[in-house]
């Protein structure tokens, strides 16, 4: 069955540091992976997403994802985190029939 | 902006009663999809569909249940609220059902009492 596990519940960071946030995915096929961002209140905007190809994945607001199979990881990174990154982070994986799987999420606290 | 609407954007119900959200896809979706997310949870597929045709259920009872139109608008129902209901409520469109990203609207906080 898939599922996503993203093990950190709330991360902080303070403005200019370097974030990575984890996701670990189960699923029996080449896996479709998105990350999403959620602001208070907010629906869900895509930040980027894999379906194949290079596993090294560029996204939008200077985000960036490493797809590792041998992993089973998704993980998000940014190089410098702005104090507009706040907000909540969703990892998710597709479940075949264009449904999505997602983690329970990460809180991302930035600190001046 | 994803050009996916929903309305209301909040709601307060009573234990029992009904309820109707709607959606309105980008243009040219024909496939929707709704996601109801817990507060403090992700969210949770409860159906897609495509065509105006349901295409794919998670674990929700029949309680639940929607309609898709051909101007690319659609509903979710939930017949006979529980307070476990109240959550905020995603829907998503997309161009197809295989390999294509879903946009999602600004979803619609329920409250049942």
């Amino acid at each position: 069955a898939q599922s996503v596990t993203q093990p950190d519940i709330h991360i902080t960071v303070s403005e200019g540091a370097s974030l990575e946030l984890r996701c670990n995915y189960s699923y029996g096929a080449t896996p479709y992976l998105f990350w999403y961002v959620q602001s208070p209140g907010q629906g869900l905007q895509l930040l980027l997403k894999y379906f194949s190809g290079d596993t090294l994945v560029q996204g939008i607001k200077g985000f960036e994802a490493e797809f590792k199979r041998s992993q089973s990881s998704f993980n998000l990174r940014k190089p410098s985190v702005h104090w507009s990154d706040a907000a909540e982070y969703f990892c998710a994986v597709e479940g075949g029939a264009n449904n999505l799987f997602f983690g329970t999420g990460t809180r991302l606290t930035v600190i001046p | 902006e994803t050009g996916v609407t929903q309305s209301p954007t909040h709601l307060i119900k009573t234990r029992g009663q009904q309820v109707t959200l709607r959606c309105s896809s980008q243009s040219g979706h024909n496939t929707v999809s709704w996601y109801q997310q817990a507060l403090g949870q992700g969210p949770q597929f409860i159906f897609q569909y495509y065509r105006e045709e349901e295409n794919g259920r998670g674990n929700f009872p029949p309680r639940f249940s929607g309609l898709q139109f051909p101007n690319y608008s659609s509903e979710l129902n939930v017949n006979a609220l529980e307070l476990d209901d109240s959550a905020l409520y995603l829907c998503a469109s997309s161009g197809d059902i295989h390999q294509e990203t879903q946009y999602f609207g600004p979803g619609t906080r329920l409250l049942v009492l």
